[in-house]
């Protein structure tokens, strides 16, 4: 199976700071996948990345893969308090059937 | 609106009582999904499914049952619901084209077994 590792599990930043979540997986990622989640409700999709070396910006996020795609990260630039909730990876195995997630982090973000 | 929709969205019930939670998308999706999310675990594949009738097991399959006799609904079974079972439950679905897409995902069932 693949695994996925997420760090920090947990964050606490302060309004207009940059921060950078990182997904790390045992094998090769075909697909990555960040999600946003608030705190017990649904999944909002973020971004996908397939390629090695993509890089994809949203608004004040940016998600990367890199070059060997098994390492994939997610910086917040100027957080804000809208910012807060829980970010999980989600990845691909080769075949496209399965999919697995990464444990998540959870962000606050005080003002 | 394409969307994925559950039901129910609150659940509480008791040990032994059977139940089903019904999924279904609007976007003529082939694949679908339940997943499992509990505090400290994350999210967890129930069962998949790739196309009509045709389904098979994730990471954590035990106790549960699902069937996809058509296209848009993928309903999971709890045929004697545990406490263990207590958690908050996602359907998604995705196009299957052999290459990444993004999983649309419902809005999920929060179950209490008691």
């Amino acid at each position: 199976s693949q695994e996925l590792e997420q760090s920090p599990q947990s964050l606490i930043v302060q309004e207009g700071k940059n921060l950078t979540i990182n997904c790390t997986s045992s094998k090769t990622l075909y697909g990555l996948y960040w999600y946003k989640q608030k705190y017990g409700e649904g999944l909002i999709f973020l971004m996908m990345l397939q390629k090695g070396g993509e890089e994809k910006s949203h608004e004040k996020i940016t998600a990367k893969l890199d070059e060997k795609k098994q390492q994939s990260s997610l910086h917040i630039t100027a957080s804000q308090p809208s910012h807060a909730g829980i970010y999980l990876c989600g990845a691909d195995p080769l075949n496209f059937n399965k999919f697995y997630f990464g444990s998540g982090t959870k962000l606050n973000v005080k003002p | 609106e394409a969307q994925v929709t559950q039901n129910p969205r609150y659940l509480i019930t008791v040990t032994g009582k059977k139940l089903t939670v019904t999924c279904s998308q609007n976007m003529n999706h082939e694949y679908m999904s339940w997943y499992r999310q509990d505090p400290g675990l994350g999210l967890r594949q129930i069962y998949y499914s790739m196309n009509v009738e045709v389904t098979d097991k994730g990471d954590v399959p035990e106790g549960y049952k699902v069937s996809r006799k058509e296209k848009r609904n993928f309903p999971l079974i709890l045929e004697s619901p545990s406490p263990n079972q207590t958690s908050l439950y996602f359907c998604a679905s995705r196009i299957t084209s052999g290459a990444p897409n993004e999983q649309f995902f419902g809005p999920g069932t929060r179950l209490t077994v008691l």
